[in-house]
């Protein structure tokens, strides 16, 4: 497994702001990815981050809004650009390691 | 029809009591199946991971899985307080990164002492 740190663990924004979460990982990792786990709603994957590539965005979700950044194998930004409401969720990062995903603490993100 | 179907509770069992938990599922696809717990404002923590159809034992859980029916199942033996969470099954139709993890809602568990 891997030990997996988040920072902000929350932060309330005001809308059209925007913030940016950190992911650090104690290991070396080539696949990272970014969730968001709407109240009631399943996980849902915003994006792959390779390093030395550029994100992969699911459908959906688009760069402008959700731009991430993968400078090494061990850490990755996702930011959350001008925020509306419906951006308040929870934001995961998570990594693979052989064929398993682990996930970090999480960032409860409320938008005002 | 959503691909990954689970009920969300809540569901409170007796401590001791054995419990069951259970996704369906639309895409015969799949062939990865993950069970992740989530504690309260903690990330989700990988508890077994099974390829194809037939059953894992992990301790007290046991994780099954049926492909000809779509369903898959966790059992939790002797089942204390601290396994109350959120539940969340999760598939894939390929190993790894190769294949994007499809998560169900997530059924809560309290187990009462």
């Amino acid at each position: 497994s891997a030990v997996i740190s988040q920072k902000p663990s929350r932060d309330i924004c005001q809308r059209g702001t925007s913030l940016t979460i950190q992911c650090q990982v104690d290991s070396q990792v080539t696949m990272m990815f970014w969730y968001r786990q709407q109240p009631g709603q399943s996980l849902t994957l915003i994006a792959t981050a390779n390093q030395g590539s550029e994100a992969t965005y699911e459908s959906g979700f688009v760069i402008d809004k959700f731009p991430i950044s993968r400078p090494n194998l061990t850490f990755s930004t996702l930011t959350v650009s001008n925020m509306s409401p419906e951006d308040s969720s929870i934001y995961l990062c998570s990594v693979e390691i052989g064929y398993e995903q682990y996930f970090g603490p999480g960032t409860r993100l409320t938008v005002t | 029809q959503k691909e990954v179907e689970q009920d969300p509770g809540p569901l409170s069992v007796p401590e001791g009591a054995i419990v069951s938990l259970n996704c369906t599922y639309s895409n015969s696809a799949f062939q990865y199946f993950m069970w992740y717990r989530q504690y309260s404002r903690k990330g989700p923590e990988l508890l077994m991971y099974t390829y194809s159809s037939g059953n894992k034992e992990d301790g007290r859980f046991t994780a099954q899985v049926d492909k000809s029916s779509k369903y898959i199942s966790l059992f939790i033996r002797d089942s204390q307080p601290s396994d109350s969470a959120t539940y969340l099954c999760a598939m894939s139709g390929y190993g790894g990164s190769q294949g994007n993890l499809i998560f169900g809602k997530g059924t809560k568990l309290s187990v009462k002492p």
